[in-house]
């Protein structure tokens, strides 16, 4: 059974920084690209970032594009991403999400997401 | 940047109804798209990929259709534990964008 375990959300002071992990298990996470994709409350699904399965590729949305970076540890089965200057706005549940073996297609497993909020 | 127009944005019904959710890609992405259900405080679930793949596990009465630019979502007969919201996802190219979500609710 896939399991995706988000950790590292939390309350952070705007213009902080952040790195959320994501623990896979139950499948060949080397074999699999990853996925960020963010709700802030009550509000519709926001995608993020995207990496290769090999972390070679990557890809952030114009929202988060030179503040956000996605990343992953193989070895770990580990995905990351690592937030800096965070606004307001960048408030939200963050899902990790398992795709394809390539970049584009369907997102076929979630984590329970993690919390991260921005506030003084 | 492929724009993704979903609607309603929400939808009243009762068990047993037929509900049916279109979402209209602003270019053609072929067969690339999936579709998502959203219960409150859970992570999303993939009911549907390319279009009309029906996601292993997920009950027949949820069906998808449609290439191009125009794809329609059904629920044959609407079920209890079928009221949540649900998202049309493209999955040609990036930037990948969400529809703004059809919010399914008790009549």
């Amino acid at each position: 059974e896939v399991q995706l375990v988000e950790s590292g959300g939390g309350l952070v002071q705007p213009g902080g920084s952040l790195r959320l992990s994501c623990s896979a298990s139950g499948f060949t996470f080397s074999s699999s690209a990853m996925h960020w994709v963010r709700q802030a409350p009550g509000k519709g699904l926001q995608y993020l970032s995207a990496i290769s399965s090999d972390g070679y590729s990557t890809y952030h949305a114009d929202s988060v594009k030179g503040r956000f970076t996605v990343s992953r540890d193989n070895s770990k089965d580990t995905l990351y991403l690592q937030m800096n200057s965070l606004r307001p706005e960048d408030a939200a549940v963050y899902f990790c999400v398992k795709g394809m073996a390539i970049l584009t297609g369907p997102l076929y497993s979630w984590g329970q997401g993690t919390l991260v909020t921005v506030s003084s | 940047a492929i724009q993704m127009t979903q609607s309603p944005s929400s939808l009243s019904a009762s068990v047993g109804d037929r509900v049916t959710i279109t979402c209209r890609a602003s270019h053609g992405i072929g067969n690339d798209l999936s579709w998502y259900q959203q219960k409150p405080g859970k992570a999303p679930k993939l009911l549907i990929h390319a279009a009309s793949s029906l996601q292993s596990g997920v009950p027949s009465r949820f069906s998808g259709s449609g290439s191009g630019t125009d794809f329609i979502f059904t629920i044959s007969s609407l079920q209890p534990e079928d009221f949540a919201t649900y998202y049309c996802l493209q999955d040609y190219n990036f930037p990948r964008m969400f529809g703004q979500g059809t919010k399914v609710e008790i009549k």
